[in-house]
């Protein structure tokens, strides 16, 4: 089965920075990747599919690059209420594995 | 508006059964292939199950493999997850998720999540 790693595991920053996190694939997925954001205590929420393009009502600060075995979301000026653990999904095939997260905090 | 339901879950010994229900509105149901993913406490998310949206294939997660099964009852909108010899590691948030595309295929990120449902197992 094709493996999701993220890093870093955790992140702190201040509000305003720019912030990327990495998902790699253990085998290239093209660009079957999506990203899901979950806040403290609610339900995942789909922000990026085919790994550039936004959810729709997803704020445009949030962005997704790569393909094949790389990628990297970027939120280009963190805000209080991106606090959240971050996961990337590949969905090319079965198992669709997620990544085991990122937890995102300000500094 | 499109809507995910789940129900079912509570605290059941070792060994024991439970069968989750996942009530589907807003959208055509069988339009779509849905999944289970769940989320022990404190860790990551974990995909479980999936079924296509005709119901005629179906998917399992190897560590339930012989011991889940997900259905759908497209008549009634519903999907569900029959989880026999439970085990504590089980034990988990379950989440029913719609696959984006309307294909009733598999192709597509979880665009739609219902609220949860706990499962506790435990003696």
């Amino acid at each position: 089965d094709i493996q999701m790693t993220q890093s870093p595991s955790s992140l702190s920053a201040s509000v305003g920075d720019r912030v990327t996190i990495t998902c790699r694939a253990s085998q290239g997925i093209s660009n079957y990747l999506a990203w899901y954001q979950q806040k403290p205590g609610k339900v995942p929420k789909l922000l990026i599919y085919a790994a550039s393009t936004l959810q729709s009502g997803v704020p445009s600060r949030f962005s997704g690059s790569g393909s094949g075995t790389d990628f990297t979301l970027t939120i280009s000026s963190l805000q209080p209420e991106d606090v959240a653990t971050y996961y990337c999904q590949k969905y090319n095939s079965v198992p669709w594995t997620f990544g085991q997260g990122t937890k995102v905090e300000i500094k | 508006e499109v809507q995910l339901v789940e129900s079912g879950g509570g605290l059941v010994q070792p060994g024991g059964s439970l069968r989750l229900s996942c009530a589907a509105s807003g959208f055509t149901f069988s339009n779509y292939a849905m999944s289970w993913v769940r989320q022990a406490p404190g860790k990551g998310l974990e995909w479980v199950a999936a079924i296509s949206g005709s119901g005629g294939s179906t998917y399992h997660t190897d560590s339930v493999k012989g011991r889940f099964t997900i259905s759908r009852d497209n008549s009634q909108n519903t999907l569900f997850l029959q989880m026999n010899s439970l085990r504590a590691e089980d034990t988990a948030v379950y989440y029913c998720a719609k696959f984006a595309p309307p294909s009733g295929w598999f192709l597509g990120a979880f665009d739609i999540w219902g609220q949860g449902t706990i499962v506790t197992v435990s003696s």
